[in-house]
């Protein structure tokens, strides 16, 4: 798998935008950038994924570059519980024979989010 | 109602003593993964697997573990004989049309 790499650690203001960066220069055509986050010692929690096109769900929005070597999660309205550690995956995913076969996550340090009132 | 159950939430053992972690999906899957976490530590994969079969597993995976799926409903990761760095969070995943979907985790405390 492609490695991340993310910023050490992130200030947010309370109601304000939280860009989070990742670089994934190396990625390869058929790999998705998932963003996970991880509050204390609570299971990681799914956030969003995309592959080239940008996505936007009821927690997130993902900017892809368009040359797919960077990407931005955007948490649009920061509230103190969003304060977390913020991991930034590339995913191997291949056809198979019935459906898609995904490669497992590799988490590696992320991005330590801290929202401030 | 959550996804993926895990139990115990905290599990308190003797060094050398065998213990089974539990993980409990709401429906049935065939795919499923287990990774630790080392206190202060990133998250590690250990194993993934796959109708009956290991298809994946990390070098910490070694003949001390081992994964089952006793029956249709829940899966375990047994540590046959537990050394002291083998606390950890444990977390098991299964996937939801891509994404993994984790558990809330084990606590496991070797004494």
């Amino acid at each position: 798998d492609a490695k991340t790499t993310q910023p050490t650690s992130m200030d947010c203001a309370e109601g304000r935008a939280a860009n989070l960066p990742c670089n994934h220069s190396t990625i390869s055509g058929n790999e998705y950038v998932y963003w996970y986050r991880q509050i204390h010692s609570q299971g990681p929690q799914y956030i969003i994924h995309g592959l080239k096109n940008n996505e936007t769900n009821e927690m997130a929005s993902l900017i892809i570059t368009e040359d797919r070597k960077s990407s931005t999660l955007i948490l649009p309205h920061a509230t103190l519980r969003d304060t977390a550690v913020y991991y930034c995956i590339v995913r191997v995913a291949s056809a198979i024979a019935g459906g898609t076969s995904y490669g497992k996550l590799t988490f590696g340090q992320g991005t330590i989010l801290t929202v401030h009132p | 109602e959550p996804e993926v159950t895990q139990t115990p939430s905290h599990q308190v053992t003797q060094m050398g003593q065998e213990v089974i972690l539990r993980c409990v999906p709401i429906s049935n899957h065939l795919y499923f993964y287990w990774y630790r976490q080392i206190l202060g530590q990133k998250v590690e994969f250990l194993v993934s697997f796959y109708n009956n079969e290991i298809s994946e597993k990390s070098e910490i995976f070694d003949d001390q573990f081992s994964v089952e799926r006793p029956d249709g409903s829940n899966f375990t990761l047994k540590i046959r004989s537990t050394k002291l760095e083998d606390s950890a969070m444990y977390f098991c995943a299964i996937p939801r049309r891509g994404p993994l979907i984790f558990g809330p985790g084990t606590r496991l405390t070797v004494l």
